[in-house]
């Protein structure tokens, strides 16, 4: 089943701070997080493996809570190259392979 | 630099005329993966490689096929495109299954006339 991203869409000014959540129905192995801008390939930004994981990456930070099969997606200081839509993608448990993506949130950053 | 390519970046076909798309890769990953995206939507699994093990959704189409035949290089075939069947085509690879990241190709957006 598809996860659920919070919000659809967020406008920013540049220097401001996001959160992107994302919430499954479903036991949860693994999440990823990619942006994508508009007429370009998903570029990956992290995977979180387990349970209560945190990891950053400049002003970009994720964490999983895997309790409540949750995770989120802190944007800090935003920045003009941070506008895109941003999916977070799930792995359930079980060696299959699939990646389930949720359906995206639109970031826009203005200065 | 190891990377992901897809060709051709941009194709129109006609309705039912079979269409093939390919991609490569340098990076000898074990795994690869199709996805159709259309526009607004999340990127959506049509059916991935575990090396030579071919994985089929349950929801992909059977107008849609794959080849795989080697490492480095994975096909997809449309055998009677629609109208609907326009999207963009994402192939991406990854070195396994589970707790690693997809590396994706720049995408063949195809055009059904």
């Amino acid at each position: 089943q598809q996860p659920v991203q919070s919000p659809q869409a967020v406008i920013l000014r540049e220097g401001e701070d996001a959160v992107i959540n994302c919430s499954s129905s479903k036991a949860l192995y693994s999440v990823h997080w990619y942006r994508q801008k508009h007429g370009e390939a998903p570029v990956f930004l992290m995977i979180l493996l387990k349970g209560g994981e945190q990891k950053g990456h400049e002003k970009i930070s994720a964490s999983f809570n895997e309790k409540k099969q949750q995770s989120s997606l802190y944007l800090t200081a935003s920045q003009l190259s941070y506008s895109g839509t941003y999916f977070c993608g799930t792995h359930g448990s079980g060696n299959t392979g699939k990646l389930i993506f949720g359906q995206g949130t639109t970031l826009q950053v203005k200065p | 630099d190891a990377m992901v390519i897809q060709n051709p970046r941009y194709q129109v076909t006609q309705f039912g005329k079979p269409v093939t798309l390919s991609c490569s890769q340098t990076l000898n990953h074990n795994v690869m993966y199709w996805y159709q995206q259309k526009s607004s939507q999340a990127p959506k699994l049509l059916f991935h490689y575990y090396d030579k093990d071919f994985n089929n959704e349950a929801d992909t189409p059977d107008n849609f096929q794959s080849r795989r035949p080697n490492t480095s290089f994975c096909f997809l075939d449309i055998r009677s495109p629609g109208l609907g069947d326009a999207a963009m085509y994402l192939c991406a690879t990854s070195r396994d299954r589970q707790g690693y990241e997809q590396y994706f190709g720049p995408g063949t957006r195809l055009t059904v006339t």
